[in-house]
């Protein structure tokens, strides 16, 4: 089955950093999701996408609908140790399934 | 409280005893699925439902079946488990037409 390039696989930054990930495809998106995984838990839904440029917050999270609808990014500013865990992407394309990224684990040392 | 369901969370079984995962949802939604997670592979789908009796494999689906005779219930079934079939699972659900897909807790399953 297909799957989103994630990158980057993990990172362990100090708290207060800001963070950047993103993933790629080689086939066009009409949706793209961010979700974080805590440990022993499901993914939870973050933030939704659905035009191509648009630019979502929520809260101290920022995501970007890439303009060529291949691409995503997820933006965490000045990182709290909370926000450890797997953050995953997904997109749409349109027929029904959704395709997931590999995983980001992030790590925050406080 | 809208949310998905799943039982048990953990469970240790025997190669070739037959088990059931059950997964319920609160909101009326019309698609469900199930997804497997193993490390370095991401999530996987293994069964999704588009409506009740209407199911249909994903990309994983050998080894596994699924039944959908009431709308907010969605059991995976292994007849046989083999431990390749070690993982750690969840069910989903959304409305259809839309994208956002809502997660349950995991079930993780050992096969010995």
């Amino acid at each position: 089955g297909q799957q989103l390039n994630q990158s980057p696989q993990s990172m362990f930054i100090q708290e207060g950093e800001d963070v950047s990930m993103n993933c790629t495809s080689s086939s066009i998106f009409n949706t793209w999701l961010w979700y974080k995984q805590d440990p022993g838990e499901g993914p939870v839904l973050l933030i939704a996408l659905y035009k191509a440029g648009e630019l979502t917050s929520n809260g101290r999270l920022t995501a970007q609908f890439g303009i060529t609808r291949k691409d995503s990014f997820l933006n965490i500013s000045a990182s709290i140790p909370s926000d450890v865990g797997i953050y995953f992407c997904a997109g749409n394309t349109g027929f029904q399934k959704l395709v997931f990224g590999t995983g980001t684990r992030l790590l925050v040392s406080p | 409280e809208a949310q998905v369901t799943q039982n048990p969370r953990y469970l240790i079984t025997v190669t070739g005893k037959k088990l059931t995962v059950t997964c319920s949802q609160n909101m009326n939604h019309e698609y469900m699925s199930w997804y497997r997670q193993d490390p370095g592979l991401g999530l996987r789908q293994i069964y999704y439902s588009m409506n009740v009796e209407v199911t249909d494999k994903g990309d994983v689906p050998e080894g596994y079946k699924v039944s959908r005779k009431e709308k907010r219930n969605f059991p995976l079934i292994l007849e046989s488990p083999s431990p390749n079939q070690t993982s750690l699972y969840f069910c989903a659900s959304r409305t259809q037409g839309l994208t956002e897909q809502y997660f349950g807790p995991g079930t993780r399953l050992t096969v010995t």
